[in-house]
């Protein structure tokens, strides 16, 4: 098993460009999620899905979207980048919502210029 | 509004000393807590985890203690090993099942 996969590994974006950061899992599990992890704040929960075709948000889900059309991708779009977006950004996933287990992917570091 | 604090921000031990990270949370829904260990450009892994029927729990050479009624929880790190710098956070989860994060300790062991 990869287990939990993300690409890519580093990206930089002007301000205003959109881009989809990709996650994908091959341990069949229901929940997915999405964290940005910043310097002194800790992981913070931009979205969630408890399973394929349902998605909610999080903590800081403004400026992302998210679709989980198949229970092993789940993909984070930006639509219009901007500063405050630059993080590096965590995809986790476990068993199922009840499960609190997570398995975290090596994460993809977003710099906008 | 940070539901769980952590403290120290940064923290040096010599080898073979403990380390020790706390953790303070404010809601009392929470029922479920873990410690997650983070190295260098990888993503944080679980490394013990702590429900609050039990006041300790200890897995080789990590323990985590619970206090219910203060609403902390603490990490020690017995022996501490080289091997062990590494970021760390704790974290919480109620009944919705989303882990909220402590803002990370950074624990550098010497050799």
């Amino acid at each position: 098993n990869a287990g939990v996969t993300q690409t890519p590994k580093f990206q930089v974006l002007k301000t205003g460009q959109s881009m989809t950061l990709q996650c994908a899992q091959d341990m069949n599990h229901e929940y997915m999620s999405w964290y940005r992890q910043d310097p002194g704040m800790g992981l913070r929960l931009i979205h969630y899905s408890v399973g394929a075709g349902i998605t909610d948000q999080g903590e800081v889900p403004n400026g992302y979207n998210v679709s989980r059309s198949t229970t092993e991708d789940f993909p984070l779009r930006l639509l219009s980048a901007a500063p405050s977006q630059t993080s590096v950004y965590f995809c986790a996933s476990s068993l199922s919502s009840g499960n609190y287990e997570q398995y975290f992917g090596p994460g993809t570091r977003l710099t906008v210029t | 509004q940070q539901q769980v604090k952590q403290s120290p921000q940064s923290l040096i031990v010599q080898k073979g000393g403990i380390s020790i990270i706390n953790c303070a949370y404010e809601n009392t829904a929470f029922d479920y807590f873990p410690w997650y260990q983070q190295f260098p450009g990888k993503g944080p892994a679980l490394l013990i985890a702590i429900r609050p029927d039990v006041s300790e729990k200890k897995e080789g050479r990590f323990t985590i203690s619970f206090n219910k009624s203060a609403k902390q929880f603490s990490l020690h790190i017995m022996d501490s090993q080289p091997g062990d710098s590494a970021t760390y956070f704790c974290a919480a989860a109620g009944s919705a099942r989303q882990l909220t994060f402590g803002s990370g300790t950074q624990l550098t062991v010497l050799p």
